[in-house]
Order: structure tokens, then sequence, then C-alpha cells
């Protein structure tokens, strides 16, 4: 069965400080990843993805993430943080075969203090 | 703007009194999602819709109902809310013409049973 594990589940960071949030997965299957954040109180938001080609992926905000086959991981970094981003980061794959569903990690919360 | 739209976005229930809550979507897409999540959790899914087939997880309680009317509306119904049901629940939506799975969230109602 496929799975997520988010490897930590509180980071808490100094802002301007870089950062990583891990994210391991383990699929017998081709996979497509997804980093999503949730701000206090709301939905979950898109961060970035991962479907195919470069293994790097980056989103709007500096975030990046890479994914990295051999050792079934994609996680994501920051390499200067703000402390806009203090929120939860949910990491997520889909499999194809899984009739439409996503699998969530666990949740890291992102801690950024001034 | 295309979007995921619930409401409301707060509700405050008496324990055992019916409760619905409404998700709309402006995407057309033909798969609505209902999630459960609980405080510092990640989303537990609860349904799916495709189209108007009802997918059901095996480890939702009878309590949880749901309704798709149309493409643009789905409801979440519960029957007799206990405490151990307030949480936030977050509306989805994706479309399956696509080999992966991205989701796209509403904003979330957060029920609160007294």
């Amino acid at each position: 069965a496929q799975s997520v594990t988010q490897l930590d589940s509180q980071v808490p960071v100094f802002e301007e400080a870089p950062v990583e949030l891990r994210c391991n997965y383990s699929s017998s299957v081709s996979v497509y990843l997804f980093w999503y954040v949730q701000y206090p109180n709301q939905g979950l938001q898109l961060l970035l993805k991962y479907l195919s080609g470069s293994t790097l992926v980056e989103s709007i905000n500096g975030f990046e993430a890479e994914f990295n086959k051999s050792q079934t991981s994609f996680h994501l970094r920051k390499p200067s943080v703000h402390i806009s981003d203090t929120a939860e980061y949910f990491c997520a794959v889909s499999v194809g075969n899984q009739g439409g569903k996503l699998i969530f990690g666990q949740g890291t919360e992102l801690s950024v203090k001034p | 703007d295309a979007m995921v739209i619930q409401n409301p976005r707060y509700q405050v229930t008496q324990f055992g009194k019916p409760v619905t809550l409404s998700c709309s979507q402006t995407l057309n897409h033909n798969v609505m999602y209902w999630y459960q999540q609980k405080s510092s959790q990640a989303p537990k899914l609860l349904f799916h819709y495709y189209d108007k087939d009802f997918n059901n997880e095996a480890d939702t309680p009878d309590n949880f109902q749901s309704r798709r009317p149309n493409t643009s509306f789905c409801f979440l119904d519960i029957r007799s809310p206990g405490l151990g049901d307030a949480a936030m629940y977050l509306c989805a939506t994706s479309t399956l013409d696509r080999e992966y799975n991205e989701q796209f969230f509403g904003p979330g109602t957060r029920l609160t049973v007294l």
C-alpha cells in the first residue's frame, strides 16, 4: 500500500534562516507528488507539484522541492523563510490507480520566529 | 476566478442536532470530496462523488451522509453530531480527465458541537 511519511511534526526556525521539510513516500508504481500549505483556519492551497520531467520544481514564493526516485523523497526547501511562511505543510501522493485519491502525510508545522 | 466555496465558514450546533454544510464550485470538476480534519492532523477522506456516483470510505460513520444535486453543489449532512465530530470540514474538487489527481480545496467550515 502507498504511504507518505513526513519526518518532522514541528519545525521551528528563525526568520531569514533556511528550512527543509522532509517527505518520504512508498509506492510500487509511478506517483505524482504535491506539497500543500494550510494557514490557520484555512483550506489547503497547492504550493507545488511534481508530475514528470525536471526533478526540481519551484513555487512562486521561493519554495522548491526535489523529487528523488532512488530515495523515494520529495523534500521541501526554502533558502530564507519569512514570518508569513508560518503554516502547516502537507506532502501528498496521487497514485494513478487509486481511483482519484490523495494520500497525505501527517503534516509539518513550520513556525517562523523573529 | 474559478473557485471552491464553503458555507458557512463557522458553524455551531448542539449535541444531536442535525447540521448541513455546503460546498459549491465554479471549476466544473466532475469529482467532489469531503474531508474531516481534526487539530494537528491530516485531512481524512469521508467520501467522494464522481459525477453522481457516490463513493463512501469504509470507516466513515453512518452518521455522515452526503448529497450532490448537480455538478456545482455538494452537501455534507451530519445526522446526530457528537462532541467527537467537532472539526474542520474541507470540500475539494478535481477532474479525472488527467492521470494525476490534483485537488482544489475550499476554505473549510469549522464545526463546533456544544
